[in-house]
């Protein structure tokens, strides 16, 4: 049972360039999410899906972009990197009432 | 709009003894959702517990329950007989209204967390 799993665990990049975030689940669930979490906000939704090729903005979606061509992939692609950018980033999908999330990605931007 | 509020940033308890990690919520949607997630110094986001809006009884799973109080707004999780395996960051959150059109994506709001110590 693999879950839900997401790549690279830990990225450090500069700022201006473009980070691809790979989440990925095997539950074949249709709602995924990404959050980002950082000191003093707990956690906040960036942007979500109902389904493939269907997406939509959360909380703070400025400087992202997601997609969703397979029910099972559901990336997050920071466009040109920005240094408030640094975060811990988490995907999740849900099954019923319960959103499952992965590891997470501990990203910082130079 | 939706808040959720932990306003314990830190608390301590000493192990086999009782804890309640407060949580207050605001929204004006009659039908909503509770969670509680742990979240230990390795970093994942663990799952323990929802309660519904309408669910009569207070939810309980194993050690967790979930004080709630829908007149006072309040969701507080008790852990009973602290483990060591219990410092982490815990954190409330709340099942987003529903869309226009009447479908639930399940969107969540959380707190800011309260870090549990459980000390020997």
């Amino acid at each position: 049972d693999a879950g839900i799993t997401q790549s690279p665990r830990y990225k450090i990049t500069e700022t201006g360039r473009q980070v691809t975030l790979m989440c990925h689940q095997t539950w074949s669930h249709s709602y995924m999410f990404w959050y980002r979490q950082d000191l003093g906000h707990g956690l906040r939704l960036i942007y979500y899906s109902a389904a493939a090729d269907i997406t939509d903005k959360g909380e703070v979606p400025d400087g992202y972009v997601v997609s969703r061509s397979k029910t099972e992939n559901f990336p997050l692609t920071l466009e040109s990197a920005t240094r408030s950018q640094t975060s811990v980033y988490f995907c999740a999908s849900r099954r019923g009432l319960v959103q499952y999330f992965g590891a997470g990605t501990r990203l910082s931007v130079l | 709009a939706q808040k959720i509020t932990q306003t314990q940033p830190g608390m301590f308890v000493q192990e086999k003894e009782a804890v309640t990690l407060d949580c207050t919520y605001d929204t004006s949607d009659p039908s909503y959702g509770l969670f509680w997630y742990k979240q230990p110094s390795s970093g994942e986001m663990i799952f323990l517990i929802y309660q519904g809006s309408y669910d009569q009884q207070n939810a309980t799973e194993g050690r967790y329950s979930l004080n709630f109080q829908k007149a006072r707004k309040s969701a507080n999780l008790v852990i009973s007989a602290s483990q060591l395996g219990d410092s982490a960051m815990y954190f409330c959150a709340m099942r987003g209204a529903r869309e226009a059109g009447g479908t639930s994506y399940g969107k969540l709001t959380f707190g800011q967390g309260t870090i549990l110590t459980v000390h020997p």
